[in-house]
């Protein structure tokens, strides 16, 4: 099994232009979690879906950020536009419905100038 | 809401010392328990859970016991390795399953001199 894949691993970016960071979980998995990790704040949970459906997009920071995932795998979380503070780690992780186990990605390093 | 507080790094210890990273938590009903590691470069990766109150989560030398009384959630090894160094992660989930957020401590960064 391939295991979480994201894409780009990095991203260096100028402030204001649109960012989209890339997801497949693995398969078979329903439920897939966009985390943001900083040395500031940690690692924060943006967003998570179950059957491709967003339940909690509670941590999102503000209207620039939106999630999708269109099937099952395969999601994407844009920045529009972005700003040196989204400068952070991005992981990705999913699992089954009665798993207990998160599979995180390898993360993208983004970095917005 | 829920939340995990797991002790301040960093924690710098020779090799073959016994390790404590102390976590306690708040929440309703009966959470399950994770500890998460980090290594340098990666992502998070499960390193041991437990599911009720008295069950001991153990992995690769690691132990963890879901103590109901104290709301805690202690990781010990008895003899730490250089190959050890990274960051730990005190978590709980509200459910008994991964679908559910999990709420994460901020992460206590150990490095093992030889």
């Amino acid at each position: 099994d391939a295991g979480v894949i994201q894409s780009p691993r990095h991203e260096v970016t100028e402030m204001g232009q649109e960012v989209t960071l890339r997801c497949k979980p693995i398969s078979g998995h329903n439920s897939l979690f966009w985390y943001r990790q900083t040395m500031m704040r940690g690692l924060e949970l943006l967003i998570y879906f179950n059957n491709n459906v967003p339940i909690d997009d509670s941590g999102m920071p503000e209207d620039r950020f939106s999630a999708k995932m269109p099937n099952a795998s395969f999601s994407t979380l844009k920045i529009q536009p972005s700003e040196p503070r989204d400068s952070a780690v991005y992981f990705c992780a999913s699992t089954t419905e009665q798993g207990y186990e998160q599979y995180f990605g390898p993360g993208t390093r983004l970095t917005v100038t | 809401g829920d939340s995990v507080t797991q002790m301040e790094g960093p924690v710098t210890l020779s090799e073959e010392a016994f390790l404590t990273i102390n976590c306690t938590y708040t929440a309703t009903g009966y959470p399950s328990l994770f500890w998460y590691v980090q290594y340098p470069g990666e992502g998070l990766q499960l390193l041991l859970k437990a599911t009720k109150a008295d069950d001991k989560g153990s992995n690769k030398g690691f132990e963890a016991t879901y103590r109901k009384e104290t709301t805690s959630f202690h990781l010990e090894k008895g003899s730490v390795q250089v190959s050890d160094s990274a960051v730990y992660f005190c978590a709980l989930s509200g459910r008994r399953g991964g679908s559910e957020k999990l709420v994460f401590g901020k992460g206590t960064k150990l490095t093992v001199n030889p």
